[in-house]
């Protein structure tokens, strides 16, 4: 059982270009979710999806886009990467979104915009 | 939106000391959870909270959710370098809302 993964761990994008950051588990769980994490601003909720084929908006969703076609993976696409958007991007997923909704969070991914 | 608001940003205590933060949120929640990071890890799922007034504990910790269902503490008794890490509430308010909201979390530093 290898969790919840994240790739790359580790990312440099120049202002303008567009990216994927992938984000798979295999625990069968239903709900899956980015946030991105930022000095001081804890966890902010960016996309969720309750199961595949359902995805929706979070806190703070402008500039990223994700689709869920499969149980297992939750890409989170950044269209065209601004310096704002440099961040540690965590994905997670749990059982169930509405029950005992333990979270398992992947490893991370830091992400610099120059 | 619902805000989730916690206290304090930062504690430094002596090893042998407690540590207390505190999670408050703008609207009902249904249940409240808490994390543990450590210094360049991610997240880690400590406990949940459903029902007013609950009080649970894990060792050391002890967690409580308020009667209002509005507010949660965790409290650790006798710190330890172990618990060095940032502490976060996130509370979620239920029925077709799956938005898990996070305080901005309490980072505790221990000097042994």
């Amino acid at each position: 059982n290898a969790g919840v993964t994240q790739t790359p761990k580790f990312q440099v994008l120049k202002t303008g270009q567009s990216m994927t950051l992938q984000c798979a588990q295999d625990m069968n769980h239903e709900y899956m979710s980015w946030y991105r994490q930022d000095p001081g601003m804890g966890l902010r909720l960016i996309h969720y999806s309750v199961g595949a084929g359902i995805t929706d908006q979070g806190e703070v969703p402008n500039g990223y886009n994700v689709s869920r076609s499969t149980t297992e993976d939750f890409p989170l696409r950044l269209l065209s990467a601004a310096p704002s958007q440099t961040s540690v991007y965590f994905c997670a997923s749990s059982y169930s979104p509405s029950s005992y909704n333990e979270q398992f969070f992947g490893p991370g991914t830091r992400l610099t915009v120059l | 939106g619902q805000q989730v608001m916690q206290i304090p940003q930062y504690q430094h205590v002596q090893e042998g000391e407690d540590f207390t933060t505190y999670c408050n949120s703008s609207t009902t929640l249904s249940n409240i959870q808490w994390y543990k990071q450590r210094p360049g890890g991610h997240p880690v799922f400590l406990i949940q909270l459903v029902k007013s007034g609950e009080v649970k504990k894990q060792k050391r910790l002890t967690f409580q959710f308020g009667e209002a269902k509005k507010n949660s503490s965790l409290h650790i008794t006798a710190t330890q370098t172990t618990d060095v890490g940032t502490y976060f509430c996130a509370g979620l308010r239920g029925g077709s809302n799956y938005k898990l909201t996070f305080g901005k979390g309490t980072l505790l530093t221990v000097n042994p």
